[in-house]
């Protein structure tokens, strides 16, 4: 089965730098990959997705890339604000799987003011 | 459209009690997925269903756990004879058929003492 794992496990930085969290999966027939954020006691929310055939997708200050031969795909935060204090999870699915998502282990995202 | 409905948000069993969390997934999906979260750590596939079908329960304990998706209603987890491991949030999400995007119900947060 899928193998997802997720680095760094917490992550701490000041206001306005960029925050990275990189994710690596196992299975070659995975094809979408969404990015979720977890505040405390809340549910997951889905922030931004990115499926096989593209490798890099944007929305403000959020982008995600996807490496397909190496099997890695990435979460950047760029100007971060203490808002964007979460549990990050990244995720891997396959159609052929029946798209349950395997999820990494999450990041613990730190904002400093 | 209401989003994915899970209720209790919390509930309390005692050792050798049953469980039964209910999720009603959004309008028009069709698909449901129940995920197991302990506490600090990610999330957990246990089984994805559709309507009076479960598809896959590759990750659902074989003993105590069974869940169901009827015609009507809600789609029901069962947990028989909770055991204090048993305490964790349980996450239900739905996508539409032929979709990938997962969104998630708030949760029920299950304690057992």
């Amino acid at each position: 089965g899928e193998n997802v794992e997720q680095h760094p496990s917490t992550l701490s930085v000041q206001e306005g730098d960029s925050a990275v969290i990189k994710c690596t999966y196992s299975d070659s027939a995975s094809n979408y990959f969404p990015w979720y954020k977890q505040e405390l006691g809340k549910r997951p929310q889905l922030i931004i997705d990115i499926r096989s055939n593209v490798g890099e997708k944007k929305d403000q200050r959020i982008a995600v890339t996807l490496n397909k031969t190496a099997k890695h795909f990435s979460l950047h935060i760029t100007e971060t604000q203490p808002e964007d204090s979460a549990v990050y999870f990244c995720a891997a699915s396959s159609n052929n799987a029946g798209n349950m998502l395997t999820f990494g282990g999450g990041t613990r995202l730190m904002v400093k003011p | 459209n209401a989003g994915v409905m899970q209720n209790p948000r919390h509930l309390v069993r005692r050792r050798g009690q049953e469980a039964r969390l209910r999720c009603s997934p959004m309008k028009g999906h069709s698909h449901v997925y129940w995920y197991r979260q302990l506490p600090e750590e990610g999330l957990k596939f246990m089984v994805y269903l559709q309507k009076e079908n479960i598809i896959d329960e590759s990750g659902m304990p074989k003993e105590r756990f069974s869940a169901e998706f009827p015609k009507e209603g809600p789609s029901i987890l069962r947990i028989q004879q909770v055991v204090r491991g048993d305490s964790a949030a349980y996450f239900c999400a739905s996508s539409p058929v032929g979709g990938t995007e997962a969104f998630f119900g708030q949760g029920t947060r299950l304690t057992v003492v």
